[in-house]
C-alpha cells in the first residue's frame, strides 16, 4: 500500500507567483490534513478536509491560502501571490477516519522556497 | 494555548549509547501524547503514543512515560543504533480537537558507528 504522496518535493517560486502543492492520501483514506513547518519551528496545523468538504480551516492564513479535496484527484493547497514568509515545508497527512482514533500518516513534505 | 517544548538538538551519539530526548507540554486536560519520527527523505511516522497518565508507550526499543505531575513525555532508548538517526517530534492534539496536532520543533539525532 503506497504511502501518502506529495508533489512536488521541492518548489521554487518568485514573489507574486502562485504555488500549488498536491497531496494524494493513502488508499482508503478520506481525511486529509495540511501542516506547515516554518524554519526553526514545529509543524503547525493548517486545515482539515474530507472529500469535497473543508472541516476545519482554523490554521489557515486568512488571505492568499486555500485548500480543496475534490471527489476525484489529490488534495491541493494553493498559495496565491507568494511572499518570502511563505517559504516553509508543507506536510500533508491522511487518516481513514477523522475522530482522532486513527493515526495520521504523513507524506514526505513539499519544501517551498520563495525568491 | 496547548504547546509542546522539546529538547533542542542536534544530538550526536555513538552506537549503543543511551538516549533521552526531553519533552514537556502545556495542555488543558489530559490529552494523548505522541512521538513521531522522520527518517531522511520520508514523512513523519508515529513512533509511539500514550493515552493517559502513567501510560508507557513503547516501540522499536524506544519508550516514553506520560507523567502528569511533571507534564512530561521524555523519549528514551537504552542502546541506539545508526539506523535510529532521524528527527524526532513530540506532539499532542490541541485546540479542543483530537485531530489538530501540535508539534515540538523536532530534535535531530545522529548516531555514529
Amino acid at each position: 500500500n503506497a504511502g501518502v504522496m506529495q508533489n512536488p518535493r521541492h518548489l521554487v517560486r518568485r514573489r507574486g507567483q502562485e504555488a500549488r502543492l498536491r497531496c494524494s492520501p493513502m488508499k482508503g483514506h478520506s481525511h486529509v490534513y495540511w501542516y506547515r513547518q516554518l524554519p526553526e519551528e514545529g509543524l503547525k496545523f493548517m486545515v482539515y478536509l474530507q472529500k469535497e468538504n473543508i472541516i476545519d480551516e482554523s490554521g489557515m492564513p486568512k488571505e492568499r491560502f486555500s485548500a480543496e479535496f475534490p471527489k476525484e484527484g489529490p488534495s491541493i493547497l494553493r498559495i496565491q501571490q507568494v511572499v518570502r514568509g511563505d517559504s516553509a515545508a508543507y506536510f500533508c497527512a491522511s487518516s481513514p477516519w477523522g475522530d482522532g482514533s486513527y493515526e495520521q500518516y504523513f507524506g514526505p513534505g513539499t519544501r517551498l522556497t520563495v525568491t | 494555548g496547548d504547546s509542546v517544548t522539546q529538547m533542542e538538538g542536534p544530538v550526536t551519539l555513538s552506537e549503543e549509547a543511551c538516549l533521552t530526548i526531553n519533552c514537556t507540554y502545556t495542555a488543558t486536560g489530559y490529552p494523548s501524547l505522541f512521538w513521531y519520527v522522520q527518517y531522511p527523505g520520508e514523512g513523519l511516522q508515529l513512533l509511539l503514543k500514550a493515552t493517559k497518565a502513567d501510560d508507557k508507550g513503547s516501540n522499536k526499543g524506544f519508550e516514553a512515560t506520560y507523567r502528569k505531575e511533571t507534564t512530561s513525555f521524555h523519549l528514551e532508548k537504552g542502546s541506539v543504533q545508526v539506523s535510529d538517526s532521524a528527527v524526532y517530534f513530540c506532539a499532542l492534539p490541541s485546540g479542543g480537537s483530537n485531530y489538530k496536532l501540535t508539534f515540538g520543533k523536532g530534535t535531530l539525532l545522529t548516531v555514529n558507528p
